[in-house]
């Protein structure tokens, strides 16, 4: 089946304007990661959703960002008023569901949005 | 707070050797630990998920193992390959879900 697919794969705004980006888990996947990977800094949790809930948002850097998931698939990752800190690869992935300790949840990464901020 | 660290951070061999890649992690209450692979420009590969009670796991010519008490993992790739080229990073998950990556080792196999 297909895997986690993002869109735009790239994206390139001026400093101030708002993005979105969106992620297509794969069918079935009940959760739903966010990350970011900028140069120097490696790659950053940002968010999860268990369904379409987010009971972990504890990475995202700033009120700017946000991100909802709408019927348990598609989720879309927002960013206002955007500054050129945020030029980054923002990666998604999905597993198919979150279990208890010892449990198997292999995250499945998309290819990422690149994003460039002017 | 997990801190994930990889050594080295590059490394260029002939093909045919072995690879030796370290992680180590701070934290031992992990669930798990994963080995993915990333190519320029792409998103992140799994090759290895090693589940908290187990001691290593192994595909084809990859082998993982853990030690959680001395907060390491080490992934063996045997008889490397040009195809090997690219960066692989080792992420820990603890108990609230999210993984916490390291840096990455930068791999070149030279045919």
């Amino acid at each position: 089946g297909a895997g986690v697919s993002q869109s735009p794969s790239n994206k390139v705004t001026e400093k101030g304007k708002d993005v979105e980006l969106r992620c297509d888990p794969i069918s079935g996947h009940t959760a739903l990661y966010w990350y970011r990977q900028s140069l120097g800094q490696g790659l950053e949790f940002l968010i999860y959703f268990q369904g379409n809930s987010a009971p972990d948002k504890s990475g995202l850097p700033s009120d700017r960002f946000s991100a909802e998931r709408t019927g348990g698939s598609v989720s879309t990752l927002t960013i206002q008023r955007t500054q050129q800190e945020d030029s980054a690869v923002y990666l998604c992935a999905s597993s198919l569901l979150i279990l208890a300790v010892g449990g198997t949840d292999t995250q499945y990464f998309g290819p990422g949005t690149r994003l460039t901020v002017l | 707070k997990q801190e994930v660290t990889q050594i080295p951070a590059a490394l260029s061999v002939p093909e045919g050797e072995n690879l030796v890649l370290n992680c180590s992690f701070t934290d031992s209450a992990i669930y798990n630990l994963q080995w993915f692979r990333q190519d320029p420009g792409k998103g992140l590969t799994s090759l290895l998920l090693i589940q908290s009670s187990q001691r290593e796991q192994t595909s084809g010519r990859l082998n993982a193992s853990l030690d959680k008490s001395s907060g390491r993992s080490t992934l063996y790739i045997a008889a490397s390959q040009p195809g090997d080229s690219a960066t692989y990073l080792c992420a820990v998950r603890l108990r609230d879900y999210k993984l916490s990556f390291g840096a990455g080792t930068t791999v070149t196999v030279r045919a």
